[in-house]
């Protein structure tokens, strides 16, 4: 079946450090890719996707790369702030929609002055 | 609406009760998707909604889980019987198909 792993947190980093979380995926076919967010208080959102190999999501300062050889999605800002402390979920859809996600566990980040 | 809205945001139950969670969807979308975080697991699928019909519902835990839709909008999830595995962040989501999923707040159950 399919699954998402994700580096496990939390992580603590200073404002303006290199971020990146890990995500490898395991499922069958050409699934999308996506990352969602969970701020302090709301509810989750999405925060990019990709939804073919070598297509690159990116929004808010964040990238991620889909890599079908590494089976890979990692999450990456050049420059975190203490405004992206935050969950991080990584999740696949096997059908191109948002349907049935598969998530990982989370990543809790927490950005410090 | 403006968003996804769940209701209560939380509920504290007795073992063996029964417990209603709801789901108002943002108006219009036709698909609803009910997930649930337990404490140090990631979110696991419990059923999707297209329209009012339930075309994957492999997702519930077992057969004291059901949920409902009705007039294409709002949707209950109702868990019989509760017991403390129970216990978890229930969220709602909905969307128009191919499109990104909204989600609400959710509802944390405890069940002591």
């Amino acid at each position: 079946g399919n699954s998402v792993t994700q580096m496990e947190g939390p992580v603590t980093l200073s404002e303006e450090a290199f971020l990146t979380i890990n995500c490898t995926y395991t499922a069958t076919g050409y699934p999308s890719l996506f990352w969602y967010v969970q701020y302090p208080g709301e509810g989750l959102q999405l925060l990019l996707k990709a939804t073919k190999a070598d297509d690159k999501g990116s929004n808010k300062g964040f990238e991620a790369t889909y890599r079908k050889e590494t089976t890979s999605f990692h999450l990456e800002k050049g420059s975190v702030q203490v405004s992206d402390s935050a969950v991080y979920f990584c999740a696949l859809s096997p059908t191109g929609t948002a349907s049935k996600l598969t998530f990982g566990t989370g990543t809790r980040l927490q950005v410090t002055l | 609406g403006a968003g996804v809205s769940q209701s209560p945001s939380n509920k504290v139950t007795e073992k063996g009760k029964d417990v209603e969670l709801r789901c108002d969807p943002i108006s219009g979308h036709t698909a609803l998707y009910w997930y649930r975080q337990s404490l140090g697991q990631g979110l696991e699928f419990l059923i999707y909604f297209q329209g009012n019909s339930a075309p994957d519902k492999s997702g519930l835990p077992s057969d004291r889980f059901s949920a409902e839709r009705t007039g294409g909008s709002v949707s209950t999830l109702t868990i019989q019987r509760t017991q403390q595995e129970d216990s978890a962040v229930y969220l709602c989501a909905s969307s128009n198909p191919g499109d990104k999923a909204f989600f609400g707040q959710g509802t944390r159950l405890t069940v002591v």
